[in-house]
């Protein structure tokens, strides 16, 4: 079956610099690849997506790169800021259901 | 966000107990998932539901139990509480019929403690 891993597992930056987080996936038949946002003690919410049929999407400081041949996809965050720290998930559509990478923590150095 | 809510939001009980955690969304979403999430892991997903009294097995149902005789609710029952079911679980829902419906939203969670 499916199977999303996401890199890597934390990630510190300083504030204003940027952060990249790939994940790869298994099966070529995904065609939906959205990125959710966990702060502490909260619910994942989504903040970015993107269909197989697009390379790239933006939203401000936010951007996500698919590369469909190479089956990886990423996420990446421009001019970090304190409120940009959370855990963030990938995943892959399959059929109904998403299948979840692992997360990264993201951690923006003052 | 405000669409999907969990109750109960905090839970503690003792090994062996029944609980049943309730999921309810105003938007008629047809599909509703269950996941748990352990701390320091990722969304595992437990059970799914495409539409009322359709329901199917996820990654890990073993020890839960699932019903949905209305479009709106999802509730998720462990019949004999273990714990390794300690646990938050997050209840989602999707909708249906264009490609904007792919986005799941989250409830807020249920933490939930077995002792």
């Amino acid at each position: 079956g499916e199977n999303v891993e996401q890199h890597p597992s934390t990630l510190s930056v300083q504030e204003g610099d940027s952060a990249v987080i790939k994940c790869t996936y298994s099966d070529s038949a995904s065609n939906y690849f959205p990125w959710y946002k966990q702060e502490l003690g909260k619910r994942p919410q989504l903040i970015i997506d993107i269909r197989s049929n697009v390379g790239e999407k933006k939203d401000q400081r936010i951007a996500v790169t698919l590369n469909k041949t190479a089956k990886h996809f990423s996420l990446h965050i421009t001019e970090t800021q304190p409120e940009d720290s959370a855990v963030y998930f990938c995943a892959a559509k399959v059929n109904y259901q998403l299948i979840w990478g692992a997360g990264t923590k993201l951690i923006i150095k003052p | 966000d405000a669409g999907i809510t969990q109750s109960p939001r905090y839970k503690i009980t003792e090994t062996g107990r029944q609980v049943t955690l309730m999921c309810h969304q105003t938007w008629s979403h047809s599909y509703m998932f269950w996941y748990r999430q352990d701390l320091g892991h990722g969304l595992r997903l437990i059970y799914y539901s495409a539409a009322a009294d359709i329901t199917d097995k996820g990654e890990v149902p073993d020890g839960y139990v699932v019903s949905r005789s209305k479009t709106e609710n999802f509730p998720l029952t462990l019949e004999s509480a273990t714990r390794s079911q300690t646990s938050v679980y997050f209840c989602a829902s999707r909708g249906t019929g264009t490609v904007e419906t792919d986005t799941q939203y989250f409830g807020p969670g249920t933490r939930l403690t077995v002792l």
